[in-house]
Order: structure tokens, then C-alpha cells, then sequence
């Protein structure tokens, strides 16, 4: 089993930068993801991460430790668009290999 | 390049009545996974299936929830019975292989049907 904690809700100001932590718990570990979903559409896919360290992605960067079970999305020059809910899910090693996904922090954005 | 489709968007139901969510995955994609996800709540995931089968219903519960991926046509959830507490958003992603240790590969979602019950 699996026990996925984040924020439920965290407030930024535009043009900042956020940080989004997750912390896990898992028998075994084969990766973590991170979802955007607005309010009433679909999740869509922001990054993936299976080794240590920072991925980039344009304004997006997801850092792994997995001895920590940690990760974080950081979010840098926020705009009132980010006003979403992100969604951490990790990969454990059983069964088909499908992502468990933690509850989700609300992130608003204000001007 | 249409994405994953979902029909209805919105299904509105009496206690007792069934409930049939459709879901059309990407073009190219075999693999179907249905979720709920509950007001504050995460994504819950439900069932894996592929064309003519179904691989992990783990997250399914034992009664009145069934789900198919025939040959031809989309997949469908159905609910049998409905209760208030079916009341929630399901959403449907696919992938175009199975998901694997070693792959990149993510699930892409559906829009969501928000089912609520009477």
C-alpha cells in the first residue's frame, strides 16, 4: 500500500515562485508524477521523475529524493492561469504499475 | 488528434437507477483505466482493461459496479442500483502500452462524467 500526503491548500501571489511538496510512503517505489487539473476538466500531465534530483520544464521543476520519499513542484512566475489543483501519484513496484494518487493541493493565485 | 472522450458530462440519476459512463480512449491507445474521485478527495482508481479484457479490477468494488472494453465501441462503466454516495466525478484515461517500470509513458484523461444521485 501506499500513503501520499501534500498540502490541501496553499495561496501565491503572481509572479512568485511556489513550492508544492509531496511526501510518500510505499513498499517499493517506480516513480512519481505530477498532474495539473483545473477546476472541473481533466488531469494533465506536468513531469515524471524515477531518479534523484530536479527535472526542468519551462516554468514547471519536480525534484525527487527518494531515500526521503520526497518530492516537490515548484512553480516559478506565477500566473493567475496556475490557479489549480496539483496532484502528486507514485508507482509502486506490484501489481499493473498504476499510479496512486495523493489528495491534491489547491493552489490559488492572486494577484 | 482527439483526446480521450467521456459521455455524458454530467448524468443525473434516481436512487436505484443505473448509471452507463462511456469512455473513448486516444487514438492508437489500448489501455483503458477508470477512476472516482470524490469532492477533497484524490483520484481513486477503479479498473484496468484492455480490448476484450480486464486486467486489474482491484479497485473496483464487488457489487453493482461492472466495467467492459469491447472489441468495437468505447469502454463502459456501468452502476447498477445507484446510491448517493455513487455521486462523484469518474474519469477514464488511456495509455498506448502498458504502464511499465522502466517506461515514461503517463495515462492521458478524459474531461470526466459528474455523475450525481437523487
Amino acid at each position: 500500500g501506499q500513503n501520499i500526503d501534500q498540502p490541501t491548500e496553499m495561496t501565491a501571489t503572481e509572479g512568485a515562485i511556489v513550492q508544492i511538496n509531496c511526501t510518500y510512503q510505499t513498499s517499493g517505489f517506480n516513480g512519481l508524477f505530477w498532474y495539473q487539473q483545473h477546476a472541473g476538466e481533466a488531469p494533465t500531465f506536468l513531469s515524471y521523475n524515477v531518479l534523484d534530483g530536479l527535472e526542468e520544464k519551462g516554468r514547471f521543476s519536480s525534484f525527487l529524493s527518494r531515500s526521503k520519499g520526497y518530492s516537490y513542484l515548484l512553480l516559478k512566475e506565477l500566473q493567475m492561469k496556475d490557479s489549480a489543483s496539483y496532484l502528486c501519484a507514485v508507482r509502486d513496484e506490484g501489481g499493473s504499475y498504476i499510479p496512486t494518487f495523493g489528495r491534491g493541493t489547491s493552489l490559488i493565485v492572486h494577484p | 488528434n482527439a483526446g480521450v472522450m467521456q459521455n455524458p458530462r454530467h448524468l443525473v440519476r434516481r436512487r436505484g437507477q443505473e448509471a452507463r459512463l462511456r469512455c473513448s480512449p486516444m487514438k492508437g491507445h489500448s489501455h483503458v483505466y477508470w477512476y472516482r474521485q470524490l469532492p477533497e478527495e484524490g483520484l481513486k482508481f477503479m479498473v484496468y482493461l484492455q480490448k476484450e479484457n480486464i486486467i486489474d479490477e482491484s479497485g473496483m468494488p464487488k457489487e453493482r459496479f461492472s466495467a467492459e472494453f469491447p472489441k468495437e465501441g468505447p469502454s463502459i462503466l456501468r452502476i447498477q442500483q445507484v446510491v448517493r454516495g455513487d455521486s462523484a466525478a469518474y474519469f477514464c484515461a488511456s495509455s498506448p502500452n502498458p504502464l511499465a517500470p522502466t517506461s515514461t509513458d503517463t495515462q492521458y484523461f478524459g474531461p470526466g462524467t459528474r455523475l450525481t444521485v437523487l
